[in-house]
Order: structure tokens, then sequence, then C-alpha cells
């Protein structure tokens, strides 16, 4: 059983242009989380996502972030119109249903030039 | 949001010692679980401790809860070098909101 799958590990984007991140969490999981952590500090919640409907997304930014778990497929997280302030690690977490563990991608690391 | 909040925010201290960190927060809870993160990687699960739980003990670690006083406890007895890394807290409540952890160095 593979793990949690995050791809790109490292993405490198221009101010302006699009970033999307995907997420393939572990089989089985129906929930996926997504997280933000920027250097030497610690993951601030973005949203929380069952298959095909957003159960919580009150830590997304109002504009430019949107995320999506569609019912085939991974959770993508899509970021338009990067800043140098959206460079961070982007983690992505899944659980089954009814459980609260939580296990992790091992990132991606978006740096906006 | 109401998440897990870890104190201190840095310890460090030599190998073969005894590393303690803590977590408050602040609703009821059904579990509480401990993660640690090795520098830029991802969350790694340690333990789970239920509401109706006091202490559980899991190899070199020990956690300890009180409702009460809406705190945990993260003992780690015999550090190694290799227990360097950040441990963060994170409750069942609100969706498993993880506050900015501690950063525990275990210096050789």
């Amino acid at each position: 059983n593979a793990g949690v799958m995050q791809n790109p590990r490292h993405l490198v984007r221009r101010r302006g242009q699009e970033a999307r991140l995907r997420c393939s969490p572990m089989k089985g999981h129906s929930h996926v989380y997504w997280y933000r952590q920027l250097p030497e500090e610690g993951l601030k919640f973005m949203v929380y996502l069952q298959k095909e409907n957003i159960i919580d997304e009150s830590g997304m930014p109002k504009e430019r972030f949107s995320a999506e778990f569609p019912k085939e497929g991974p959770s993508i997280l899509r970021i338009q119109q990067v800043v140098r302030g959206d460079s961070a690690a982007y983690f992505c977490a899944s659980s089954p249903a009814g459980q609260n563990i939580q296990y992790f991608g091992a990132g991606t690391r978006l740096s906006v030039l | 949001s109401q998440q897990g909040e870890e104190d201190p925010q840095a310890l460090s201290i030599q190998e073969g010692e005894n590393a303690t960190m803590n977590c408050s927060y602040k609703t009821s809870i059904n579990n509480l679980q401990w993660y640690r993160q090795n520098s830029g990687r991802g969350l790694v699960h340690l333990i789970l401790i239920r509401s109706n739980e006091r202490e559980k003990h899991s190899g070199r670690l020990r956690v300890t809860l009180d409702t009460s006083k809406k705190s945990s406890s993260l003992l780690i007895t015999a550090s190694r070098a290799a227990d360097t890394a950040s441990y963060f807290c994170a409750t069942d409540a609100n969706d498993m909101r993880f506050g900015a952890g501690t950063r525990l160095t275990v210096k050789p």
C-alpha cells in the first residue's frame, strides 16, 4: 500500500503563473487535508476535503487559491497568479473515514521567482 | 481556529537525557495525537491517546493526558540524536489543527 503521494516534489514558478499541486491519498482514504508550512514554522491548515466535497476551507486565502478532490483522481491544490509570498512547503495528508490519524505526503516545495 | 499549542517552542538537550514537551488545547476532545516532523519532511504519527486514557506508552515515548487541565505531555526517555525533530500535537476537535510545534535538538 503506497503512502500519500505528492507531486511534484519541487515546483518553480514565476510571479503571475499558476501552480498545481497534486496529492494522491493512500488507498481507501476518503479524507484529504492540505497544509502550508513556511521555513522554521508550524503547519498552517488550509482545507479539508472529502470525495467531491469541501468540508472546511477556513484556512484557505479567499482569492487565488482553490482545492478539489474529485471522485476519480488526485486532490489538486491550485494557486493562480502566484506571488513570492506563496513560496512554502505544501503538505497533503489523508485519513480513512471514521479515523483521525493523518498520513502525510513528503510535500511539494513551491518557489516563486 | 482552535488547535493544539505546544511548548516550549524549542528545546535543546544532551543525548541520553529525557525530553518533555507540553500541549494545551481549548475544547473537549475525543482523542489527542502527537506527530514528529524531521526537517523538510512530512509529519509522522507517533501516538494517539483517547480522552478516557490518562497515560500511554510506546517504546521510549510516554504520553499523558489531563482533560481537566486540557493539556498533554510527551516524554521521550533516553533521547538520541535521531530524535532531533519538531513535535506537534493535534486534537480531533476542529479537523485536526496543528500548533507551531516544539523543535527538539538532541546533541550527541
